[in-house]
């Protein structure tokens, strides 16, 4: 069965520091993996996309990396802000399928 | 440009009753998706619908129906709410459901069902 998991399941730091989550999967054949932000009360918003063969892939102060052969990706915020606070979604979907399996996501919390 | 838009935003029923949750894109994509999500849960697909014309079933279709009306609008109807369809339901659009293409999400209609 197809499953991504996340960790942390939520985090908490201070405003300007840096954090970095963590997604593996076990989705096959992979096609694509993706990273969403979803603020409270709203929809998810996607933050960056990774195919087979991009390891690292930028977004202003977010970076991706992926690591295909450990089935492992990671989303790096630098210099994280009170607007950062919200729940981060991996998400990979399958080269045969229609369907994208969804991590539960790591909730977020920036303090001042 | 609105995006995705779902209505109503909030809804409280009566376990038994019915109701349609409307969902509307005006970004010419060719699929859409409903979308529930649970305290704790990733997002669960309950159904897709790849072209206008077509529908699939998800990963939770039970005690749900939808229509592709045409292609901007896809709606999701509960025939007779039970208290586990309390949930937020979000809908969302994406160019095809295959390939690199994002899938556009509208804000949510938080449901609970007494």
């Amino acid at each position: 069965k197809n499953q991504v998991e996340q960790s942390p399941q939520s985090l908490i730091i201070l405003e300007g520091k840096n954090c970095t989550l963590q997604c593996n999967y076990t989705v096959s054949p992979f096609s694509n993996l993706r990273w969403y932000k979803q603020d409270t009360g709203r929809g998810p918003v996607s933050l960056t996309i990774m195919t087979f063969s991009e390891n690292t892939k930028s977004n202003g102060r977010y970076t991706a990396t992926l690591d295909a052969d450990t089935k492992q990706s990671s989303l790096h915020i630098t210099a994280s802000q009170l607007s950062d606070s919200a729940s981060y979604i991996c998400v990979v979907l399958s080269g045969g399928s229609y369907i994208p399996t969804f991590g539960r996501g790591t909730s977020l919390i920036v303090h001042p | 440009n609105a995006g995705v838009t779902q209505t109503p935003k909030f809804q409280v029923l009566k376990t038994g009753q019915s109701m349609t949750l409307q969902c509307a894109q005006d970004m010419n994509h060719n699929s859409m998706y409903w979308y529930r999500q649970d305290p704790g849960m990733g997002l669960r697909l309950i159904y897709y619908s790849a072209s206008e014309g077509t529908t699939d079933k998800g990963e939770v279709p039970n005690g749900y129906n939808v229509s592709r009306l045409n292609k901007r609008e896809f709606s999701l109807r509960l025939e007779s709410a039970a208290p586990s369809q309390t949930s937020v339901y979000f809908c969302a659009s994406s160019e095809a459901t295959r390939s690199t293409y994002e899938q556009y999400f509208g804000p949510g209609t938080r449901l609970t069902v007494t």
